[in-house]
């Protein structure tokens, strides 16, 4: 059964127009994350969070937003979408195991973003 | 700040060829590397991590070692399968704030 979860898998939005995507996690991991994923950019981190009600700006946070309710949802908020949005947005929680060998994520499927 | 290099967007390979993949990093603290591996519409998802200076680490074939002095972490496996062909990123993870950050990934092609 999927840990991470996302919704919804595929938009398609209108520039200038709102786009929420959520996450799920049952994890009950504390940090979960958001990435885009871009052909040449690899996965690029927007924003993250350590736990519900706490979220802190990644590498690319411009035009973004990210709310963190609860310890299980974390979602990403487009206010004023725009084609250059237009990407794979992915998902992760994330947490140390015993060995601390540093913070092992856990994906979701990824939701396809298209702003026309 | 943390930053993640990998120098092959994509890669060749006939099946049984051996696989190299490269991985260098900068970081001011500790490190944590990590090998994702994200199969074609499928999330990523870890491979192998490692956070010890030269010791080799392995998993479902593939290894690789942390080397300090070199700022390196590359991925290795003795003879491509088919099932390898994958997008593959090298990713580090920040101690302090657990951030974690992915070079630009490699694309592994095998073919027969």
């Amino acid at each position: 059964e999927a840990a991470v979860t996302q919704s919804p898998r595929n938009k398609v939005a209108v520039t200038g127009g709102k786009v929420t995507l959520s996450c799920n996690q049952t994890n009950n991991h504390n940090n979960m994350y958001w990435y885009r994923q871009d052909t040449g950019h690899g996965l690029r981190l927007i924003h993250y969070s350590y736990g519900a009600g706490s979220t802190e700006k990644g590498d690319i946070p411009d035009g973004y937003k990210a709310s963190r309710p609860s310890q299980e949802n974390f979602s990403l908020i487009l206010e004023l979408a725009t084609p250059s949005q237009t990407s794979v947005y992915f998902c992760a929680s994330g947490a140390r195991d015993r060995g601390n060998s540093g913070n092992t994520l856990y994906f979701g499927e990824g939701s396809r973003l298209i702003v026309v | 700040g943390d930053s993640v290099t990998q120098t092959e967007g994509l890669v060749t390979l006939t099946e049984g060829l051996p696989v190299m993949l490269n991985c260098t990093y900068q970081t001011a603290y500790s490190t944590f590397l990590f090998w994702y591996v994200q199969h074609l519409n499928e999330a990523p998802k870890l491979l192998l991590k490692s956070s010890t200076d030269n010791k080799r680490t392995e998993h479902q074939g593939f290894h690789a070692t942390l080397h300090k002095s070199s700022s390196s972490f590359h991925l290795q496996k003795s003879s491509a399968q088919l099932s390898d062909s994958a997008l593959y990123y090298c990713a580090l993870s920040d101690p302090y704030t657990d951030k974690v950050v992915f070079g630009t990934g490699t694309r592994l092609q095998v073919s027969p």
